[in-house]
Order: structure tokens, then C-alpha cells, then sequence
């Protein structure tokens, strides 16, 4: 079964408008971390923001900020004033645990975004 | 600081031939990760270290041999290299408390791969 989903394989916005991209998420474990990366066309992960599941407030990064619904174990990215270099893959990811007390990331399939002028 | 670096940026294999891709982070991270990312999926986790001299199997680990001498490199190996490890390779690294919270994963920019 899929730890992360993201159910928007690709959206569009206009300019200057807000959008949000959904992730669901799967875990038993009480503690863990989501995490938004953006991936431009030139291939680079670039982290944007995290919210840990006993944060009790939203994360927010300048434009970015995460509605976290901890009982619908959604983390959605909003994207406030929509600008052209918005325009790239996003991922959601989680952070689970791992062997002999490690961590990983495990990932979406990711949603790309559009921004229209 | 340069972050995460990775070379080569782009390489064409011929099938049965090897390589080795470099990762090197100058931000003094303990972990250290390498994944894979195929066309239209998420990332992959191939192999991880907690630190140097310890290396360790992800998700996805057969074909691939890495190694942990210092702090700041973690090349991966690739031996006998196949059409199915066609892909786009992420070095990333992080920080973890000795109780083992990780702070974010910082990736670097990639090597893509063909093999034909």
C-alpha cells in the first residue's frame, strides 16, 4: 500500500493566484515528519518546508505553508501568489523509521504544477 | 558551503561496464544517503550510512555497492551495470541526534544515467 499519495498527477494555476497540492499519508507510528520538496525541470530537489506530527501549529515558509490535518492524515502545500518559477514537480514526502534505528524518506509520485501568465 | 555536490552530471554506460558515482557535503552531516529516481516516480532509497565505516541496505539496494571512508564522501558503485539502472541518482545527507531524529535531507543535483 502507498505511504504517500498525491492524487494530482498535474494542476495549473494562474499568476498571483493561491494553489494547493494534496498528500495523504499512511502510519501507525506516532512520530513522524512531512516534508515538501520542488523539483524544477533542471532536476534539482529543493526542500521548501517540514511539519513534524507534534508540531500543534501549521509550518510556514515565506509563500509555502502546509495545512496539516493530523486526523486525515493530510499535509497539503499551499502556494500563496502564484509566480512562473513556481512552475515544477513537487513532492510530498514522509520520514519513517528504518533499520537498526535509522530513518528514511519515502516519497510521492509527485504533481506538476503549472503556473499560466 | 557547496552543499551536496555530485559528478558526473550525465553518463552513458554500455551494458556489463561499471562506474562509480561521486557524493561529496561539506556540512558535516552524519547521514548520508544515495537514491534513484525513475521517470514519473518518487524517489527510491538504495543505500544509507550513519556515518563513515557504516553503510547499509535501503529499499532497493541490488546492483549497486557503496562505501563510507570519511565523513564527507559516499560514492555509489555500480558493477555490471544493466538497462534497468537507467535512472536519475540523488546524493543527499542530513544531520542525526544521537536519538536518532534526522533533520532534513538536503539533496544534490543529480547524475543521470543511461545505460544502452
Amino acid at each position: 500500500a502507498q505511504k504517500i499519495t498525491q492524487t494530482q498527477p498535474g494542476m495549473f494555476v494562474q499568476e498571483k493566484e493561491a494553489v494547493t497540492l494534496d498528500c495523504t499519508y499512511d502510519t501507525s507510528d506516532p512520530s513522524y515528519g512531512l516534508f515538501w520538496y520542488k523539483q524544477p525541470s533542471s532536476g534539482e530537489m529543493i526542500f521548501l518546508i517540514y511539519q513534524g506530527s507534534y508540531d500543534q501549529q501549521n509550518a510556514t515558509e515565506g509563500r509555502y505553508s502546509l495545512n496539516f490535518q493530523k486526523a486525515r492524515k493530510s499535509a497539503n502545500l499551499v502556494i500563496s501568489a502564484s509566480q512562473l518559477g513556481d512552475s515544477a514537480m513537487y513532492f510530498c514526502a514522509m520520514r519513517e523509521a528504518f533499520r537498526g534505528g535509522s530513518e528514511k524518506l519515502v516519497f510521492g509520485k509527485g504533481t506538476k504544477l503549472t503556473v499560466n501568465p | 558551503n557547496a552543499g551536496v555536490t555530485q559528478t558526473p552530471k550525465f553518463r552513458i554506460l554500455k551494458i556489463g561496464q561499471s562506474m562509480t558515482l561521486q557524493c561529496t557535503q561539506d556540512m558535516n552531516h552524519n547521514y548520508m544517503y544515495w537514491y534513484r529516481q525513475d521517470p514519473g516516480m518518487g524517489l527510491k532509497l538504495i543505500y544509507y550510512s550513519v556515518g563513515a565505516g557504516i553503510t547499509d541496505k535501503g529499499e532497493v539496494p541490488n546492483g549497486y555497492n557503496v562505501s563510507r571512508s570519511t565523513t564527507e564522501d559516499f560514492p555509489l558503485r555500480l558493477e555490471l551495470a544493466a538497462p534497468s539502472q537507467t535512472s536519475v541518482y540523488f546524493c543527499a545527507s542530513s544531520y542525526s541526534t544521537l536519538a536518532g531524529l534526522t533533520d532534513t535531507q538536503y539533496f544534490g543535483p543529480g547524475t543521470r544515467l543511461t545505460v544502452l
